[in-house]
């Protein structure tokens, strides 16, 4: 069945260091979500990608669509402790398979 | 809006019992989810449906059951708990395959002893 690989599981970073999580799968994606988390709250959206090669931005995270459409990353410059929280990706093949998530904490 | 409600927010229950989770959406979406969460799981994909009288299982669907009779409400029951069913469950909903963002609930948390 489709599998979403997301690595790494847990990311510590001092305030203003960048932060990235990377999402695979095995087999080409239709599209790729991103959702975030934060603690004690439920998934909220981000951002679809859908083509291949895409990039976007939002503010100081830099989302990409692999030009396979296999792999997926989120990159946030100069974190701050409001970007505290779990980031997911998600594969949306019919059923919306998730990724195990990236747990982000900032250290002040 | 309401969005996505979940009911009830929070449940303990004994080995055996069963019980049913509601959740609901007014925004007229043809997609729903149930999801449980557990810690370095990420969210994984119990049960969905892809419009009213459809359902259909996800990567966990054993010891689950659910039922899409409106299309606003999709219910996922626990016919016999186990405390291996003890997790966090997100319910969400979305217009259709491949369009923006699904939308979650708050969340149950259910505990079994």
């Amino acid at each position: 069945g489709q599998q979403v690989m997301q690595i790494p599981q847990y990311q510590h970073v001092q305030e203003g260091e960048d932060f990235t999580t990377y999402c695979n799968s095995s087999t080409t994606l239709s599209n790729i979500q991103w959702y975030k988390q934060r603690p004690g709250g439920h998934p909220v959206f981000l951002i679809q990608l859908v083509k291949s090669g895409e990039v976007k931005k939002q503010k100081r995270l830099t989302f990409q669509f692999g030009e396979a459409k296999k792999n997926s990353s989120l990159h946030i410059t100069a974190t701050q402790t409001t970007d505290v929280g779990t980031y997911f990706c998600a594969a949306d093949g019919g059923k919306l398979i998730f990724g195990q998530g990236t747990e982000l904490s900032v250290k002040p | 809006n309401a969005g996505v409600t979940q009911t009830p927010k929070f449940r303990v229950l004994k080995t055996g019992q069963s019980m049913t989770l509601l959740c609901a959406q007014d925004m007229n979406h043809e997609y729903m989810y149930w999801y449980r969460q557990d810690p370095g799981m990420g969210l994984r994909l119990i049960h969905y449906s892809v419009g009213e009288g459809t359902t259909a299982k996800g990567e966990v669907p054993d010891g689950y059951n659910v039922s899409r009779l409106k299309k606003q409400n999709f219910l996922l029951g626990l016919e016999s708990a186990a405390p291996s069913q003890t997790s966090v469950y997100f319910c969400a909903s979305s217009y259709s395959r491949g369009t923006l963002e699904a939308f979650f609930g708050q969340g149950t948390r259910l505990t079994v002893v």
